[in-house]
């Protein structure tokens, strides 16, 4: 079966601009997790969403944010971009949160 | 931002050598996850575990849930070029809906 997707791979964005990257969950799965990957500070949870529903958001600027739709799909969007958001983008699905998560191969950001 | 303890940080082992590495947390978890990444890609899970003292293997891995929950040992026997990556554990607690993720620890396999 299909596993996570997310579009696009790559990005090159200017400062001030905003971004939005997308996350096709493996099908079934109605969980899905955002995290950013920096050298600095490794992985670190952005927000979680089941069933439409935000159940956590981790301490990033109100700049990011997301949002699932029925068909579990999500998206997240940064505004006002800054040099500081280059990072692997990470996108996680699973049927819940408290099980097995599945990573996409993520989407690299580039800010210049 | 929270990370998890891992060590060693890095490693250069032997092909064939076992290899071990752990995790520790000041919290407990109900769920750890075991993932390999490589350069450019995103992690790909290993192994699972939901329980306290569960051992569960996937081919030559091995990984355990620590008895107090706080921590988790992942174990690879006899190495092979391609164990080359970097290894993250992950730890979730029931009601978080978010893992925290270990600092990872980067293998070195020499042919």
């Amino acid at each position: 079966k299909a596993g996570v997707t997310q579009t696009p791979r790559y990005l090159i964005k200017t400062r001030g601009q905003q971004v939005t990257l997308s996350c096709s969950p493996i099908s079934g799965h109605r969980s899905v997790s955002w995290y950013q990957q920096t050298p600095g500070q490794g992985l670190q949870f952005l927000f979680e969403y089941f069933s439409e529903t935000q159940r956590n958001k981790g301490n990033f600027p109100g700049r990011f944010s997301g949002r699932q739709f029925s068909n579990s799909r999500s998206e997240m969007n940064v505004s006002t971009l800054e040099l500081g958001d280059s990072a692997l983008y990470l996108c996680a699905s699973s049927l819940d949160a408290a099980i097995e998560a599945f990573f996409g191969q993520g989407t690299r950001l580039t800010v210049v | 931002g929270q990370q998890l303890n891992q060590s060693p940080q890095s490693m250069f082992i032997q092909e064939g050598e076992d290899v071990s590495m752990n995790c520790t947390s000041s919290s407990i978890f109900n769920t750890w996850l075991w993932y390999k990444q490589d350069p450019g890609e995103g992690p790909v899970l290993l192994i699972a575990l939901y329980k306290a003292g569960e051992l569960t293997s996937n081919g030559r891995l091995t990984a355990q849930f620590g008895i107090t929950r706080k921590d988790s040992f992942l174990n690879i026997s006899a190495s092979i070029p391609s164990d080359v990556g970097i290894y993250f554990c992950a730890g979730l607690t029931s009601g978080t809906y978010k893992y925290i993720f270990g600092t990872g620890t980067r293998l070195k396999v020499l042919a």
